[in-house]
């Protein structure tokens, strides 16, 4: 399909490790990126990777990318209640970013 | 902040009025984003310029959008004679231009269309 996707929910406990889930479009993709996006704030990279690569560790962050399904997932561990926010999946095609609808992080207490 | 400043952050304006907002990227940065947010979207991608040229119109700009970096720094974006539909956040965003370098977005331009 043309569009990258991702579910648009997810509810974790504090203190939980949250996995969102993505599939991109385009297998000749060379990057491909998580953005955070808090209410009423503006677009913050959390991370990227290479597309030779299969899992990038940062922090709390795990990114693990498989290629021949075109899917993407973020790890957050130890969820806690600052990482509340939208996040979106997005991949480097023709020149240009091409964003997932964002997935909204809900933290339960 | 990621250096990337746009002004103004809010916008209310009524329909069929014109309205311009400006972005200035990190000062370095040749290439220049402009992308469109919707409620409960992810920003779309509008045209970007590398230096002063206007490489890329999406089919998401109509005639009413237009767009310029005369002096390949600071970025203009117009809507002419808007339309409710138009009620969006306007986000800029600045790279060096490497395939794929990061993108640093700007806070965004919020516009609504009475």
């Amino acid at each position: 399909g043309e569009d990258v996707e991702q579910s648009l929910f997810l509810s974790v406990r504090e203190g939980d490790s949250s996995v969102i889930n993505c599939t991109y479009t385009d297998s000749s993709s060379t990057y491909l990126y998580w953005y955070k996006q808090e209410p009423g704030a503006g677009l913050q990279l959390l991370t990227y990777i290479f597309s030779n690569m299969d899992m990038k560790q940062d922090q709390r962050l795990t990114v693990l990318l498989n290629k021949k399904d075109k899917h993407l997932s973020l790890r957050i561990a130890d969820t806690q209640t600052g990482d509340s926010a939208i996040y979106f999946c997005a991949e480097y095609r023709d020149d240009k970013i091409i964003f997932g609808k964002g997935t909204r992080l809900h933290i339960l207490p | 902040d990621t250096g990337v400043s746009q002004d103004p952050r809010h916008k209310i304006t009524k329909r069929g009025q014109n309205v311009t907002f400006r972005c200035d990227p990190i000062s370095e940065h040749n290439r220049l984003y402009w992308y469109r947010q919707t409620l409960g979207q992810g920003p779309e991608f509008l045209t970007y310029f590398q230096n002063e040229a206007q490489l890329e119109k999406s089919r998401l700009l109509s005639d009413r959008f237009s767009a310029e970096r005369p002096k390949g720094s600071f970025s203009t974006l117009e809507i002419q004679r808007t339309e409710q539909g138009d009620s969006a956040m306007y986000l800029c965003a600045s790279t060096l231009g490497a395939e794929g370098e990061t993108q640093y977005f700007g806070p965004g331009t919020r516009l609504l269309v009475l």
